[in-house]
Order: C-alpha cells, then structure tokens, then sequence
C-alpha cells in the first residue's frame, strides 16, 4: 500500500464549477500538508501548505486537512481554464522527506 | 528573491552516452538540494539529495550519480545512458532554516534515451 494515495484522474469540468481534488495517506504521523500545481512540462510549483487540521483559504483556493480520517482536499472556486493542470498533494513527517501523490490531471472546460 | 535554475529543457540522447544535467540556486545560501525523476502520468520518484558540498544522499540504486561541487550547485550524471533512463528530471531546493520545509522547482529537462 503506498503512503499517499491520489486518484490520477483525469478529471474534466466546466468553467466555474467547485473542484475537489483529494489524497488520502496511512502514515498518521504525516504533519505537513502542501498541494502542488504543475502545468505541462514544467516544474511543480508550490500552491499551498497547511500544518494543522481544518481549512486554509488562499484567494479562490481552499486547503483542507482532516488528521482523523487522514484526508486532505484541495477545492478550487470559480474553477478558470487556466487552472488546468495536474495537481500534486505531498506531506511529511518531521524532517522527513516529503511523500508525493501521483497527482491528478484536471481539465477546466470553457 | 530565491530562483531555481535549471537546463537544458529539452534533451535527446543515444545509448550509452553519458549525461550531465545542472541545476543551481540564486538567492539563498546553504539550501537543501533535490534531484526527482517523473515518469509520464506518474508521481514524483526522489533521486538524491544534498545537505551540504559533496554530501550526497541516494534514494534509490540506480544508473546516476550527483554531486554537488558548490554550495548553490547540483548535477546530476550518467557515463552510460539507458533506455529506462527516460523521463522528465526536476532539481528542487529547499530551506532547511525552517521546521516545514517546502520545496522550490525548476522548469525541469525532458530526456529521452533512443
């Protein structure tokens, strides 16, 4: 079983529909949470990064981290083609090496 | 600002050739350096990483090496390339001055071994 799982995808909506793109992980010990953006054949930048559970809103992005059921999510409002991209989640225990999912491929339809 | 540099984009290489791939960091002194492989449609498969000039760490037995000759620079080789070889390489660095270490990447160089 791998330490992150994330549904590859692809995933395809329209233009300014509510996206959710989630990872679960096995490892309970798993205390940094950050989501990824990476556009076609260029480097993954970073999106956002959370420590604790709950929610952390940056701007039409919104991270959410759920320790219990070891789950986090990624939702994306007002969803714009240009959010199309395949999106990363990773995490870490400590200093650690940070553990990636295998990304999921999203299309925004306009 | 700190950046992350890294080339060529792009390269096509035969069998058996060797390979050198360099990576450096402006901006920041003393950062954890990454080499990753990626797959098509896969996640992200660690290489090596550095703490330090000439400290190199190697995740995973394989056909490469890297070293790191300066503080701020990262290479990564081959003298035999191979088929499996294929893929596309990310250098990343992270501050290792903070308890959440992110990581920072390059553009990335698509290889592809013939």
């Amino acid at each position: 079983q791998k330490e992150v799982e994330q549904d590859p995808g692809p995933l395809s909506v329209p233009e300014g529909a509510i996206v959710s793109l989630n990872c679960t992980y096995s490892n309970s010990a798993f205390q940094y949470f950050m989501w990824y953006r990476q556009y076609s054949r260029k480097g993954p930048e970073l999106l956002m990064y959370t420590y604790s559970s709950g929610n952390k809103e940056d701007g039409r992005f919104t991270a959410q981290v759920d320790k219990s059921s070891k789950y986090i999510s990624l939702f994306i409002r007002d969803s714009q083609p240009s959010d199309s991209a395949t999106y990363l989640c990773a995490m870490r225990k400590g200093a650690q090496k940070l553990v990636f999912g295998q990304g999921t491929r999203l299309t925004i339809n306009p | 600002s700190q950046t992350i540099h890294q080339w060529p984009a792009t390269l096509v290489q035969p069998v058996g050739s060797p390979l050198s791939l360099e990576c450096t960091v402006e901006g920041t002194s003393n950062p954890n350096l990454y080499w990753y492989r990626q797959a098509a449609g896969r996640g992200l498969q660690l290489l090596f990483y550095s703490v330090g000039i000439g400290q190199i760490s190697s995740e995973v037995p394989q056909n490469l090496s890297a070293s790191r000759p300066q503080d701020r620079q990262f290479i990564l080789s081959s003298k035999k390339l191979l088929l499996s070889d294929s893929g596309f390489y990310l250098c990343a660095w992270g501050d290792r001055g903070t308890t959440n270490e992110k990581l920072f990447f390059g553009s990335g160089t698509q290889l592809s071994v013939l």
